[in-house]
């Protein structure tokens, strides 16, 4: 099994429709939780980080965790083409020290 | 803003050639990470840094690559031997509090 598994994709979603990601995560003991955009041939760009259960929302996006269900999504309202991106799911065991690990990310087509 | 800073942003080299990639992390920043990404593959850790030392490694982080604080500054990765499949970007990131933020990586390109 995957440390950190995303929807396999593509996505694809029409302008102005709800963009919906999800991540699951193997190891229980995992206490902190990144969505980054990545652009073809550039780096990863961080856009949400969320710590306890429940929604954080920032603007279009909102992350949704769920530690029993070892869940975590994102949800982009209102999507726009230059969010066409892949959306990559990144997992820490701790808050401040720790690695990252990713997951394979997932692209998301917006179509004008 | 402040931001990572990597340098160069592609390096070709040659199989068996030694190279360095250099890193200027967020001035406030105490933690530092390398990261690669092989085309089309996922992000991988390689190595974390804290302290003047290294904290943590994966398992590719081998005998052939090494990490160092050279000044207050900087930060690098240096890849003794190069080999083909070490071809990737090779992303630097920092952190303070519990976000890491990414440098614009190297592509190194070994022929």
């Amino acid at each position: 099994q995957k440390e950190v598994e995303q929807n396999s994709g593509p996505l694809s979603v029409p302008e102005g429709a709800i963009a919906s990601l999800n991540c699951t995560y193997s190891d229980r003991g995992s206490q902190s939780f990144f969505w980054y955009r990545q652009y073809s041939g550039k780096s990863p760009e961080l856009i949400m980080s969320i710590y306890s259960n429940g929604d954080k929302e920032d603007g279009r996006f909102t992350a949704q965790l769920n530690k029993a269900s070892q869940y975590v999504s994102l949800l982009i309202r209102d999507s726009q083409p230059s969010d066409s991106a892949t959306y990559l799911c990144a997992v820490n065991m701790g808050t401040n020290a720790g690695k990252s690990t990713f997951g394979d990310g997932t692209t998301l087509t917006v179509k004008p | 803003e402040p931001e990572v800073t990597q340098t160069p942003s592609h390096q070709v080299t040659q199989m068996g050639q030694e190279v360095i990639l250099r890193c200027v992390p967020i001035s406030n920043h105490l933690y530092f990470y390398w990261y690669r990404q092989i085309l089309g593959q996922k992000v991988e850790f390689l190595v974390s840094f804290y302290n003047n030392e290294i904290s943590e490694k994966s398992e590719i982080f081998d005998d052939q690559f090494s990490v160092e604080r050279p000044d207050g500054s900087n930060f690098t990765l240096k890849i003794r031997s190069t080999k083909l499949e070490d071809s990737a970007m090779y992303f630097c990131a920092s952190k303070e509090g519990g976000e890491a933020f990414f440098g614009q990586g190297t592509r190194l390109t070994v022929v």
